[in-house]
């Protein structure tokens, strides 16, 4: 059964950093490209970072580039989301995806993050 | 950048009844089109991607149809589990979601 099990979130002050995890199992993760998704409070949903199977490419929307940085370790079947220069419009629940063919194929639970003084 | 506008963005409906949600592209997509089921609480589910094709373990009620810029998904007969907020999602040229459809039981 593939699961993927988010950790990190938390409440942090605008300005500073967070770090999110995404613990991988049941499948091949160097295999597989993978995801962040976020869903601020009572919206849609919005796509934050993709990295390739080897790690060697990574791409971001123009919201988060240059603060947001998308990162894998493939021995530990662990991803991760850096996320530097948080603003309170970066307060949403954080979603680690598997992609299959560019479809997000299986989603974790989530992990909140709230920018808030 | 392509934009992704769903309608309408909520729908009541009976149980059996046959429902149709729509997802426009600002530009043609090429069929790089998915759609996600969210029910309340739950992260989203993957239900059709390519435009019509069903994803594994998804009840046969659900379809996709469409191409170039306009897709719809359709469910054949409405059940109670299917209360839901859909998103579609373009893969084409980056990751955008839909603004989503609240599905609820009239």
């Amino acid at each position: 059964e593939v699961q993927l099990v988010e950790t990190g979130g938390g409440l942090v002050q605008p300005g500073r950093s967070l770090k999110l995890s995404c613990v991988a199992s049941g499948f091949t993760f160097n295999n597989y490209w993978m995801s962040w998704t976020r869903q601020a409070p009572g919206k849609g949903l919005e796509w934050v970072a993709s990295i390739t199977n080897s790690g060697g490419s990574t791409y971001y929307p123009d919201s988060v580039k240059g603060r947001f940085t998308i990162s894998r370790d493939n021995a530990q079947n662990t991803l991760y989301l850096q996320m530097n220069s948080l603003r309170s419009e970066d307060t949403a629940t954080y979603y680690c995806t598997r992609m299959d063919y560019y479809v997000m194929d299986a989603w974790g639970q989530g992990a909140s993050v709230t920018v808030s003084s | 950048d392509i934009q992704m506008t769903q309608s309408p963005s909520l729908l009541s409906a009976s149980v059996g009844d046959r429902v149709t949600l729509s997802c426009k592209a600002s530009q043609s997509i090429y069929n790089s089109l998915a759609w996600y089921q969210q029910k309340l609480g739950e992260a989203p589910k993957l239900l059709i991607y390519d435009a019509n094709s069903l994803q594994t373990g998804i009840p046969s009620r659900f379809s996709g149809s469409g191409s170039g810029t306009d897709y719809t998904l359709t469910i054949s007969s409405l059940q109670p589990e299917d209360v839901a907020t859909y998103f579609c999602q373009k893969y084409y040229s980056g990751w955008t979601f839909g603004g989503g459809t609240k599905l609820e039981l009239k």
